[in-house]
């Protein structure tokens, strides 16, 4: 099985940076995702991790530390629209793509 | 481009009563399927995916079902609703190969009274 912990809640200043930690136990991992999820909406994809390091897009980055169980989405120049749930979500080797998601962490940017 | 669209996108239910939720894609052939559901408060639980026609995998013990008649089209149903059952039900796809991320559909919220 897997077990994936994040902080429940965060507030963060419009314009600031902001670090959401997600850490995981899994016995076959294969990618970490993460997904960024407003109030009654679906879930929109934002990066994926597979090998360790930095992964930036534009300004959300993602780290993966596989050795550690550890992975962080940065938010840089906070906008007020970037307040929203934060899904962190692992992929094993089984079979189907199959993704354990996280129980989200619940952003507020604040003026 | 690829879409996904599933409906009805708000229901209210009695206790013991049917469900039928409906998802279809378009624009891409032999995706994996899932059905997930997001209770108030909590996490995206997997209740069911799919690798292609007539095949089901349950991830969780319930009074719900999946099918695939075809190859784009994935359905949850229920013969009978619990209370329990009230959630927001998602669809989603994936690609099978490459970095494989789920794409969602916009929601089903399901009230059961």
């Amino acid at each position: 099985g897997q077990n994936i912990d994040q902080p429940t809640e965060m507030t963060a200043t419009e314009g600031a940076i902001v670090q959401i930690n997600c850490t995981y136990q899994t016995s076959g991992f294969n990618g970490l995702f993460w997904y960024q999820q407003h109030a009654g909406e679906a879930p929109t994809f934002l990066s994926y991790n597979v090998l360790d390091g930095l992964e930036e897009k534009g300004r959300f980055s993602s780290f993966l530390s596989r050795s550690k169980g550890y992975s962080y989405l940065l938010l840089k120049e906070l906008q007020m629209k970037d307040s929203a749930s934060y899904l962190c979500a692992v992929r094993d080797w089984g079979g189907g793509n199959k993704l354990t998601f996280g129980t989200g962490t619940q952003l507020k940017v604040e003026l | 481009s690829q879409t996904i669209h599933q409906w009805p996108a708000t229901l209210v239910q009695p206790v013991g009563s049917p469900l039928s939720l409906e998802c279809t894609v378009e624009g891409t052939s032999n995706p994996n399927l899932y059905w997930y559901r997001q209770a108030a408060g909590r996490g995206l639980q997997l209740l069911f995916y799919s690798v292609g026609i007539g095949q089901i995998s349950s991830e969780v013990p319930q009074n719900l079902s999946a099918s695939r008649p075809q190859d784009r089209q994935f359905i949850l149903s229920s013969k009978k609703l619990l209370l329990s059952d009230s959630g927001f039900y998602l669809c989603a796809w994936s690609v099978p190969t490459g970095t494989g991320e789920l794409f969602f559909g916009e929601g089903s919220r399901l009230t059961v009274l």
